[in-house]
């Protein structure tokens, strides 16, 4: 069966400092990867997904960057952070299939306090 | 463009009795998925039940069940014989097909079980 990792659980980073977030995918190969991040109180706002090795697209220009370096590896990175940085990141996973019934199956989160 | 309307931020529902989720949609499309997720209070994202924009039955997932009103554009989730451990946030989502990879949220819909 197909699980999905992510660390760390939480983080309090300084304003300024460098960011790093880290979701590995298990029991698949080549899966669509997806990075969320989620206000207190709010939905879920797509920040970057990828369909495979080095392809990133931006859905929301922002302070934050993704690279997937391997195939079931997907990392949320930031230079410097910002307050508004602050929130609860979420990546997914989904089959390459592209069948319409495909859901995203998400990973336990990172909480992130940017102080 | 998408999108997800909640119009309901939080509900309150005795343990045993049933609950409807209002959720509506808006899209230009005729192919779409909708999906609903459930986030206890640890904050993961756990996928429910799905429902396709051409699927002649209302799905159905054990206790849940979708009441889909294509000409309404209405999805709503309707939980039966609730239990305490239905507790959380509900999350209505919409994906478009054919290649779109964006998965659009609503803001959610708190629910809180009384025993």
């Amino acid at each position: 069966s197909q699980t999905i990792h992510q660390w760390p659980a939480t983080l309090v980073q300084p304003v300024g400092s460098p960011l790093s977030l880290e979701c590995t995918v298990e029991g698949t190969s080549n899966p669509n990867l997806y990075w969320y991040r989620q206000a207190a109180g709010r939905g879920l706002q797509l920040l970057f997904y990828s369909v495979g090795i080095g392809q990133i697209s931006s859905e929301v220009p922002q302070n934050l960057s993704a690279s997937r370096p391997q195939d079931r590896q997907f990392i949320l990175s930031s230079k410097k952070l910002l307050l508004s940085d602050s929130g609860f990141y979420l990546c997914a996973w989904r089959s390459h299939r592209d069948s319409r019934r495909d859901t995203q199956y998400f990973g336990p989160g990172t909480r992130l306090t940017v102080l | 463009a998408q999108k997800i309307t909640q119009t309901q931020p939080g509900m309150f529902v005795q343990e045993k009795e049933a609950v409807t989720l209002d959720c509506t949609y808006d899209t230009s499309d005729q192919s779409y998925g909708l999906f609903w997720y459930k986030q206890p209070s640890s904050g993961e994202m756990i996928f429910l039940i799905y429902q396709g924009s051409y699927d002649e039955q209302n799905a159905t997932e054990g206790r849940y069940s979708l009441n889909f009103q294509k000409a309404r554009k209405s999805a709503n989730l309707v939980i039966s014989a609730s239990q305490l451990g239905d507790s959380a946030m509900y999350f209505c989502a919409m994906r478009e097909d054919f290649g779109n990879e964006k998965l659009t949220f609503g803001t959610g819909t708190r629910l809180t079980i009384i025993p």
